[in-house]
């Protein structure tokens, strides 16, 4: 049974940085195919793919982001952290990790979550 | 502004067929199969409902399904209950360098 759980921060200060962690069990980021990614939602609006880290510890980023998002493993805890830098209030949202699985292993970018955590809002204000 | 276009809101009564559009391009939805599809219910985490274009998950019912005309892909929902009641977004790999894209989702209504 896979389940993921974010946690960190619920109130962060203009220009901080985020510091998000995913716990996750029933599966293993050192298996072949495996990925975890993020992905945000603001308040009334759609979701956005963030960041994607994989078995082998390639990762993929959001363009737009970037410049601000770091994403990281630690197989042996189960944990993959994101962090986000120079915060905003635009920034604020519901942050969900998911696992991702694809058909097509070899080829980043073609996965789907499904499963996902149960989301974390982080609200940016002073 | 989402990379991928779907209608704000569709209705449909119990019974009934509904289906939701995205509309991506030749770089995404039309150049590959790598359309999914996910359901929210209000206050609740997205849920797969579809994967690689027609694909349904284990324990998803089969009222669900996926399909892709050029650059659209179609989510149908057959016999529409109650519980379909939900905002519904499409994702799709894309070769430019985002990546991954989401539509902007769909608010179904179930009458």
């Amino acid at each position: 049974q896979i389940t993921l759980k974010e946690s960190g921060p619920t109130l962060v200060k203009p220009t901080q940085t985020l510091t998000l962690t995913c716990t996750f069990s029933g599966f293993s980021l050192s298996t072949s195919g495996v990925g975890v990614g993020w992905i945000r939602q603001p308040p009334g609006k759609a979701l956005e793919w963030l960041a994607l880290i994989y078995w082998d510890d390639d990762k993929r980023y959001s363009p737009s982001l970037k410049s601000r998002l770091t994403i990281t493993k630690d197989t042996s805890k189960n944990q993959v952290v994101l962090t986000m830098t120079n915060m905003d209030p635009v920034d604020t949202a519901t942050y969900y990790c998911a696992h991702s699985a694809s058909s097509a292993t070899m080829v980043r970018g073609v996965d789907y979550f499904d499963y996902w955590g149960q989301g974390t809002l982080v609200t940016v204000s002073s | 502004q989402s990379a991928l276009t779907q209608p704000a809101s569709v209705s449909g009564s119990p019974g009934q067929s509904i289906t939701i559009s995205c509309t991506g391009t030749s770089s995404d939805v039309g150049g590959y199969n790598y359309v999914s599809w996910y359901q929210q219910h209000p206050g609740k985490a997205p849920k797969l409902m579809i994967y690689d274009v027609s694909n349904r998950p284990s324990g998803v019912s089969n009222r669900f399904s996926g399909s892709k005309s050029g650059n659209t892909a179609s989510l149908t929902i057959s016999g529409l209950q109650a519980e379909d009641e939900a905002d519904y977004y499409c994702s799709s790999y894309t070769s430019s360098s985002t990546l991954k894209v989401f539509g902007g989702g769909t608010k179904l209504t179930v009458l």
